[in-house]
């Protein structure tokens, strides 16, 4: 069946370091990939998607590039800061157009 | 718009009683979705619906779980007897259209404690 998986956290930075969050996943054919970040007492919000193979999804300094040959979609920055700190999770659309969603990814930037 | 609207937002109860925790989806999303966030399992889909019709309850826990969408603008998510182990962040989301590219918009969550 579809899945995602990516790497555990929680990751800790100091502010301004480059930031990388592996997310791998199984699917059949060529789902849609997300990015969605949730921020401290607050829902999930998409920070950025992918429709189709070498698609980059890019937001608020963020990106992520959709690589079909090792169905990989890892996210990027390469200056995080103190607000960027949230649980990060990784998701596909499955074939009944509903959300797989990853563990998630706690990021704790440091000042 | 005022996005996706959920309450109450915090809610503590007692074992054994009845949690009713409710959602106003964005007007003209026509899917709506439950999900329950805890440290252990993380964020786990319970039911979705979709033109008001529940399409997949899979997710639902238990039968002490039950969820209504009586109309477009409204849904209500039932625990009778709710138990301790039932705390938890549950979300609920909304979406229009049905194509893999339209995202899910998250309200804010009711964190439900049960003692």
């Amino acid at each position: 069946g579809n899945s995602v998986t990516q790497m555990e956290g929680p990751v800790t930075l100091s502010e301004e370091a480059f930031l990388t969050i592996n997310c791998t996943y199984t699917a059949t054919g060529y789902p849609s990939l997300f990015w969605y970040v949730q921020y401290p007492g607050e829902g999930l919000q998409l920070l950025l998607k992918a429709t189709k193979a070498d698609d980059k999804g890019s937001n608020k300094g963020f990106e992520a590039t959709y690589r079909k040959e090792t169905t990989s979609f890892h996210l990027e920055k390469g200056s995080v800061q103190v607000s960027d700190s949230a649980v990060y999770f990784c998701a596909i659309v499955d074939s009944n157009y509903q959300l797989i969603w990853g563990a998630g990814t706690k990021l704790i930037i440091k000042p | 718009d005022a996005g996706v609207i959920q309450s109450p937002r915090h809610e503590v109860t007692e074992m054994g009683q009845e949690v009713t925790l409710r959602c106003k989806p964005i007007s003209g999303h026509n899917s709506l979705f439950w999900y329950r966030q805890t440290m252990m399992r993380g964020l786990e889909l319970l039911i979705y619906f979709n033109n008001n019709v529940p399409i997949d309850d899979s997710g639902m826990p238990e039968d002490r779980f039950s969820a209504k969408m009586p109309n477009a603008s409204f849904s209500t998510l039932k625990i009778q007897p709710s138990e301790p182990r039932d705390s938890a962040v549950y979300f609920c989301a909304s979406r229009t259209g049905q194509g893999v590219r339209n995202e899910q918009y998250f309200g804010p969550g009711t964190r439900l404690t049960v003692t």
